[in-house]
């Protein structure tokens, strides 16, 4: 069973254009997250939900806007695509504010 | 700011060698440090943490060294295998802030 899955696992798309991530954990935790790691791999936090609420939205820009349906589900929605956006996007989950567990990614390319 | 530093960038061992990765931090408010380790198309993987009252952890082949004086930690990896070949992340979290702050990340190549 995949703890953390994400969809789709690789997007090219132009500029411009409106995307969406979905991701989906099955561990029963209370908080997820959004990671991007850029190409140097470094990995930075973007946003964090608690039961559906959210609670860190780390200087993100208001194109990047994510959406919780349920404690199961986090997904992020990406208006007006910019090459810069171009990275690989993490979901994670975690119970607590301590151990968490990641996706596989997202591989986003803006051409 | 990086409020987590690692080192070094890069690391070649032989196997049955063991690599250490340091990583210091900034924030005397961290209480939590993990350590992933990410293979190449996949996403970190949780190897093994501490809290800041132990001085070490050992899972396995796996070592965390916490120093809280000197804001340091590392991970010492025994015996390393080929298999161990990775990139290793070094992590801090603090209560109430639910989101890790990384390391910029370690590429440890373990040759057979």
């Amino acid at each position: 069973d995949t703890a953390v899955s994400q969809t789709p696992k690789y997007l090219v798309t132009q500029m411009g254009n409106d995307k969406s991530i979905k991701c989906e954990q099955n561990l029963g935790h209370d908080t997820m997250y959004w990671y991007k790691q850029d190409s140097k791999k470094f990995l930075k936090i973007m946003f964090s939900y608690n039961n559906k609420e959210l609670i860190i939205n780390e200087t993100v820009p208001n194109r990047f806007s994510p959406k919780s349906p349920d404690k199961a589900h986090l997904n992020l929605h990406i208006n007006s695509l910019e090459l810069g956006d171009s990275a690989v996007y993490f979901c994670a989950s975690g119970q607590g504010a301590y151990e968490q567990y990641f996706g596989p990614g997202t591989r986003l390319t803006v051409t | 700011q990086q409020q987590v530093k690692q080192s070094p960038q890069s690391l070649i061992v032989q196997k049955g060698g063991i690599p250490i990765i340091n990583c210091a931090y900034e924030n005397t408010a961290f209480d939590y440090f993990p350590w992933y380790q990410q293979f190449p198309g996949k996403g970190p993987a949780l190897l093994i943490a501490i809290r800041p009252d132990v001085s070490e952890k050992k899972e396995g082949r796996f070592t965390i060294s916490f120093n809280k004086s000197a804001k340091q930690f590392s991970l010492h990896i025994m015996d390393s295998q080929p298999g161990d070949s990775a990139t290793y992340f070094c992590a801090a979290s603090k209560t109430g802030r639910r989101a890790l702050t990384f390391g910029s990340g370690t590429r440890l190549q373990v040759q057979p």
